[in-house]
């Protein structure tokens, strides 16, 4: 049972356009919502969160807005660049409890030239 | 200011092997999980430790334990290893109360 999910296995943008990814979840009951970046052969790298009592949080060239009665987020990357080019986790967590981080499967985002 | 950092880089042992991946949280953060990452999925939550004591755990057998130290680094120990363990396995630090984990570069661990 796939609490976060991300129905998107990939996405190509042109080089300075806005690239949008998507990102879906279950459980009403998540605190924060946070987006991870990850090249080959590295750890996931933070990026951005948002607590579920906000519906925008940015920073820099990314933006993440919260939808709570749709049960989805969306990270915003304006101008993509090509370092941008990599696997962007979503995830979610419950505070209070074990902290634990729930990510989806990832979205591998393309940037053209 | 130190990054996490993770022990070895790469791995590979046999099936019904032990192995023990290492650690190091980053300067100022107390709590360390650890996750398992499969080919083509996101990261698995494993379990977490908070002031050397298992704090939280996610859906994995008993033959998979940790331990943390009094400087916050930590252990991963897996024992009896099978095929399905081939996997990257991720160490994170964070602040107790505060959402963000920080990762470090992750083990490759190889089963034959």
């Amino acid at each position: 049972d796939q609490q976060v999910k991300q129905n998107s296995p990939s996405l190509s943008v042109q080089e300075g356009r806005i690239s949008i990814l998507n990102c879906d979840y279950t459980n009403s009951m998540f605190d924060y919502f946070l987006w991870y970046k990850k090249y080959p052969a590295e750890g996931p790298t933070f990026l951005i969160s948002i607590s579920s009592i906000k519906d925008k949080n940015e920073d820099g060239r990314f933006t993440v807005f919260l939808n709570k009665s749709a049960k989805h987020l969306s990270l915003h990357i304006v101008p993509s660049q090509p370092g941008d080019s990599a696997v962007y986790f979503c995830a979610a967590i419950l505070m209070n409890r074990d902290d634990k981080i729930i990510f989806g499967k990832g979205t591998r985002l393309h940037i053209l030239p | 200011e130190t990054g996490v950092t993770q022990s070895p880089t790469h791995l590979i042992k046999t099936r019904g092997q032990q192995v023990t991946l290492r650690c190091s949280s980053q300067s100022g953060h107390n709590t360390v999980s650890w996750y398992q990452q499969a080919l083509g999925q996101g990261p698995q939550f494993i379990f977490q430790y908070y002031r050397e004591e298992e704090n939280g755990r996610g859906n994995f057998p008993p033959r998979f334990s940790g331990l943390q130290f009094p400087n916050y680094s930590s252990e991963l120990n897996v024992n009896a290893l099978e095929l399905d363990d081939s996997a990257l396995y991720l160490c994170a630090s964070s602040v107790q109360q505060r959402p963000e984990a920080f990762f470090g570069q992750g083990t490759r661990l190889t089963v034959v």
